[in-house]
């Protein structure tokens, strides 16, 4: 079956660092990948996605690049600030699962101090 | 624009009760899911439904069922809470129509606590 795997956090880290998380995947067909975020008392909003190969999806600075080679879609951002606080998912969309669910990884938290 | 809406944000039950979460989307969504979040577990697919009067199982179904009677709300319900069923429940929505590039909208969720 589908499976997303990412980095157990939490991740701490200061403002103007460099952030990174990784996300790899298994699929048995040929997903759609995203990156959800999480702040925090609310519900998951869409950050960015890909959804073919070599693909880069981007938003609010944050990049990441479909990458069907190693089965990855890690998550960087060149410098992040004390608002990207919260908790990032990976998740992939396999369009040959039935409804076209979204399978996700356990979630990355990332804490950005001043 | 309301989204995807689900009532109750906060919940606590005893053990053995029961309850129905509610979730309604005013974009025209066919599909529809319901995810519990528990730590360190990511989201996990409990039911979901792909248009209105269906519905299937996800990944961890027992002790729940659904109902889509209408487009727009999607049902959860637990007949006998159990402490196990402690968890924040999200719903989500997402277009049939160019399934490769569709996002899912997620509702607020809803902190369950049974005690």
């Amino acid at each position: 079956g589908d499976s997303v795997t990412q980095m157990e956090g939490p991740v701490t880290l200061s403002e103007e660092a460099f952030l990174t998380i990784n996300c790899t995947y298994t699929a048995t067909g040929y997903p759609s990948l995203f990156w959800y975020v999480q702040y925090p008392g609310e519900g998951l909003q869409l950050l960015l996605k890909a959804t073919k190969a070599d693909d880069k999806g981007s938003n609010k600075g944050f990049e990441a690049t479909y990458r069907k080679e190693t089965t990855s879609f890690h998550l960087e951002k060149g410098s992040v600030q004390v608002s990207d606080s919260a908790v990032y998912f990976c998740a992939l969309s396999d369009l040959e699962a039935a409804g076209n669910k979204l399978t996700f990884g356990g979630g990355t938290r990332v804490l950005v101090k001043p | 624009n309301a989204g995807v809406t689900q009532t109750p944000k906060f919940r606590v039950l005893k053990t053995g009760q029961s309850m129905t979460l509610l979730c309604a989307q005013d974009m025209n969504h066919e599909y529809m899911y319901w995810y519990r979040q528990d730590p360190g577990m990511g989201l996990r697919l409990i039911h979901y439904s792909v248009g209105e009067g269906t519905t299937a199982k996800g990944e961890v179904p027992d002790g729940y069922n659904v109902s889509r009677l209408k487009k727009q709300n999607f049902l959860l319900g637990l007949e006998s809470a159990a402490p196990s069923q402690t968890s924040v429940y999200f719903c989500a929505s997402k277009l049939l129509w160019d399934r490769r590039n569709t996002e899912a909208f997620f509702g607020q969720g809803t902190r369950l606590t049974v005690v």
